[in-house]
Formats: structure tokens, sequence, C-alpha cells
């Protein structure tokens, strides 16, 4: 699975879109890109995740640039339970498989959303 | 619908002991994944299980082990601890075979085990 690289951290004002990048560079045409979030004292919860079209849901919307060695995540109005760190993971699909068990979680991205 | 559900949520352990933690995964869930979480660290994968054998393992001694029931609930059991062994321990799960390809992990709040 390709390596990605975030910032350490990030702060953003309550209200305003939180926009969090992630290099992949190396990334191939059948990997994934992931994102989870870990806020204090819970496990990491699924946001979103896509393979080289832009993808929105209900949490937060997916960037990935024309060439997939980079992406954006955006929180369009971030609050105050955004704060948390934020984990950009590159995922290989494997025929065959219909779940992840290993992810490779890196040092992540620490979201601040101040008042 | 209950998600994952670990216990217990805090232990503390004397060098040497052994534990046990307990995941139960999430309604309609059967593959379960084990990962251990540092302090100010990413979580590291330590094993995944389904259809109660185990399936793929990271870079762990064997001192850690575990296992899945028919019911897919699993254990994680870790032996001879050591004091580097602290750590937040977390379970998730992931749906059937034949759901949708992509499906994500869910994850549980952990365990925080204190060796001392």
């Amino acid at each position: 699975d390709a390596k990605t690289t975030q910032p350490p951290s990030m702060d953003c004002a309550e209200g305003r879109a939180a926009n969090l990048p992630c290099n992949h560079s190396t990334i191939s045409g059948n990997e994934y890109v992931y994102w989870y979030r870990q806020i204090h004292s819970q496990g990491p919860q699924y946001i979103i995740h896509g393979l080289k079209n832009n993808e929105t849901n209900e949490m937060a919307s997916l960037i990935i640039t024309e060439d997939r060695k980079s992406s954006t995540l955006i929180l369009p109005h971030a609050t105050l339970r955004d704060t948390a760190v934020y984990y950009c993971i590159v995922i290989m699909a494997r025929a065959g498989v219909t779940s992840y068990g290993k992810l490779t979680f890196g040092q992540g991205t620490i979201l601040t959303v101040h008042p | 619908d209950a998600g994952v559900t670990q216990s217990p949520t805090h232990l503390i352990k004397t060098r040497g002991q052994q534990v046990t933690l307990r995941c139960s995964p999430k309604s309609g869930h059967d593959t379960v994944s084990w990962y251990q979480q540092a302090l100010g660290q990413g979580p590291q994968f330590i094993f995944q299980y389904y259809e109660e054998e185990e399936r793929q393992r990271g870079n762990f001694p064997d001192r850690f082990s575990g296992h899945q029931f028919p019911n897919y609930s699993s254990e994680l059991n870790v032996n001879a601890l050591l004091l580097g062994d602290s750590a937040l321990y977390l379970c998730a799960s992931s749906p059937r075979v034949g759901s949708s390809y992509n499906s994500p992990l869910h994850f549980g709040n952990g365990t925080r085990l204190t060796v001392t």
C-alpha cells in the first residue's frame, strides 16, 4: 500500500471550512484513498473514501487530484466536535477481498477547531 | 444497533502477567481485526480473524494471540506482559463476504491497558 504524508497539525475557526491535505505520490491505479478520524479517547471513525472521482457524504467531501497523487478532505462547516486526529490511508483493492482488516495508519493530522 | 463493543474499558496489570481483552463485532459483521495504539501514535495492526482463523498478522511477537468464536466475537491474549505493552487496544469489525467491496472498518473505543 502506498505511503501517505500529512501535515502534523492544522487549525480552523468554527463555522469555516477545514481543508486537510494528503500526499500519496506513489499511489497505484487500483488503490483507494480512505479517511478516518479519531476523537480523543475514542476509536477511529470512518469518514469517506474514493478512487478517482470526487466524493461527498453527510460528513465531508473528498477531492482527489486528476493525477491521484494527492487529495483533500473538506469539512464544510467545522464545529468544535470536529477536533480530532485525521488519518489518510491508501488501500489496494484486491480481487476477492471484501474487507480491509489491515490498515496502515501514519501519524495523521491533528485538527483543532477553535471558537 | 450496537456498534463494536470492547471490554474491559481499562485494565491495570503487572509485568509478566497475562491479559485477555474481549470484542463483540457490529451486528452483521463477521471479520474482526485488532490494533495496538501507543500514546501519541497511530494504531498498529496486530492480526485479523475470519471464520475463526487468523488470516493476517502484523509485526507482533507470538506473545500476542487471539481467538474468534462461532458468534464472531473475539479475544486478544497477551502473555508475559512487558511495560511496552501499555497501550490502547482497539478492535475493528467489517461486514460479511459478499457485501460491499469497499466496506470500511468499524472500530470500538478500545481497552486501555496499563502495565506496571
